[in-house]
């Protein structure tokens, strides 16, 4: 079965700090990988997504995020971190010709001015 | 151009009670999905929808249902209410799903529903 490891729950940093949280998958064939964040109060939004080709995919607000497939991981980057990055992380893969996310559990992210 | 709509944002319901929410997709997106949010489990698909039909369901029991309209417009209906079930209820929809691509999925607010 499917499924995506979270290993930092919650991270605090100060701004201007960088930021790499960490994602894992299981699946043995073809993946498609997302980072969707939730600022309070708000919906679901899209961070960035890898379908195929350059392992290293940008996205919106400065992040960034690495496919490693020999390490089954997909890890966000960010250089530095802003107050306004404060909200929580998701990291989902789709498995195979499905629209079925799953996703890891979060992390909680906190960015202190 | 519009994002995904979910009505109503909240419902507080009873123990045994049924309960139906809707969900309308972004302008020519055919497929919606849905999925449910609580602070134990996380975020959970439930069921997606495509031209009207059901193409994948997750591991949840019989007592959540859900269908697609013409219009691509879904509902999902959770009948005999448990205290369990009280979540956030999310739908995303996508440009298309085909047997062979994945498309972005993009969220809508959430209907937060409470069983008392």
């Amino acid at each position: 079965a499917q499924s995506v490891s979270q290993h930092n729950h919650h991270v605090i940093l100060s701004e201007a700090a960088s930021l790499e949280l960490g994602c894992n998958y299981s699946y043995g064939g073809t993946v498609n990988l997302f980072w969707y964040v939730q600022y309070p109060g708000q919906h679901l939004q899209l961070l960035l997504k890898y379908f195929s080709g350059d392992p290293l995919v940008k996205g919106i607000k400065g992040f960034e995020a690495e496919f490693i497939k020999s390490k089954f991981s997909f890890n966000l980057r960010k250089p530095s971190v802003q107050w306004s990055d404060t909200a929580e992380y998701f990291c989902a893969v789709i498995g195979g010709a499905t629209n079925k996310l799953i996703f890891g559990t979060g992390t909680l992210l906190a960015v202190q001015p | 151009k519009a994002g995904v709509t979910q009505t109503p944002r909240y419902l507080i319901k009873t123990r045994g009670q049924q309960v139906t929410l809707s969900c309308s997709p972004i302008s020519g997106h055919r497929s919606v999905s849905w999925y449910q949010q609580t602070p134990g489990q996380g975020l959970q698909f439930l069921f997606e929808y495509f031209s009207e039909t059901q193409r994948n369901k997750g591991n949840f029991p019989g007592r959540f249902s859900g269908r697609q309209f013409s219009n691509s417009r879904s509902e999902m209906n959770v009948s005999t209410l448990e205290l369990g079930d009280s979540a956030l209820y999310l739908c995303a929809s996508s440009l298309k799903s085909t047997g062979l691509v994945s498309y972005e999925q993009y969220f809508g607010p959430g209907t937060r529903l409470t069983v008392t």
